[in-house]
């Protein structure tokens, strides 16, 4: 069966740091990976990765993918309170969207 | 709408008795996914409905839980005889093929 397992389960820091978030994954066939940012209520998109080696950036955000060594990392530089969130990781396989459990960052003023 | 919908927004019920939890896809979307979360837990895939397609209902945690998608748009969620560990907020998301998920707000359902 497909794994995701994601790392560090939980993280601390304070404003201005710079976070690494793993994900990584154990798969059979394999589509695309996704992170989403998930605050109060419902996940929102962030990334897809599809390519290997082809980072993905949104301002302080950026992601990606190595194929070879079955994982990705979701890089947050200068962090702010407002990235407080679970990030979770989904890999798109076929048709099956399975998540890992998560990362819980929280940002200290 | 322009999002997916979902009602209704918190539900709660006595023990025992049947639910009904409702998802409007957004228009267009084939694929339409059920996930559950329990507080402070990650999301727990149930069931998705893909196009005219037999859905996949492997992550369904037993036989109280059903799902239809009606005309391959709209969606309900039936969970029978509820007990307490039913208890979760439950999310339905939809996207187009091989795009990322759009999620509803959710239901909040709590079992007394």
């Amino acid at each position: 069966e497909d794994k995701v397992v994601q790392s560090p389960l939980s993280l601390v820091v304070h404003e201005g740091d710079t976070v690494t978030l793993n994900c990584s994954y154990e798969v059979t066939n394999f589509r695309s990976l996704l992170w989403y940012k998930q605050e109060k209520k419902a996940p929102t998109f962030l990334f897809m990765l599809t390519s290997s080696g082809i980072e993905k950036k949104s301002g302080r955000l950026s992601s990606i993918l190595d194929k070879k060594e079955l994982f990705s990392i979701l890089n947050i530089t200068a962090t702010q309170t407002g990235d407080s969130a679970v990030y979770l990781c989904d890999l798109y396989n076929n048709n099956d969207m399975r998540f890992g459990a998560g990362t819980r960052l929280t940002v200290k003023p | 709408g322009a999002g997916v919908s979902q009602s209704p927004s918190n539900k709660v019920t006595e023990k025992g008795k049947d639910v009904e939890l409702r998802c409007d896809p957004i228009s267009g979307h084939t694929a339409l996914y059920w996930y559950r979360q329990s507080l402070g837990q990650g999301l727990e895939f149930l069931i998705y409905f893909q196009g005219n397609s037999a859905p996949d209902k492997s992550g369904l945690p037993s036989d109280r839980f059903s799902a239809e998608r009606t005309g391959g748009s709209v969606s309900t969620l039936t969970i029978q005889r509820t007990q307490q560990e039913d208890s979760a907020v439950y999310l339905c998301a939809s996207r187009r093929e091989r795009a990322p998920l759009f999620f509803g707000p959710g239901t909040r359902l709590t079992v007394l």
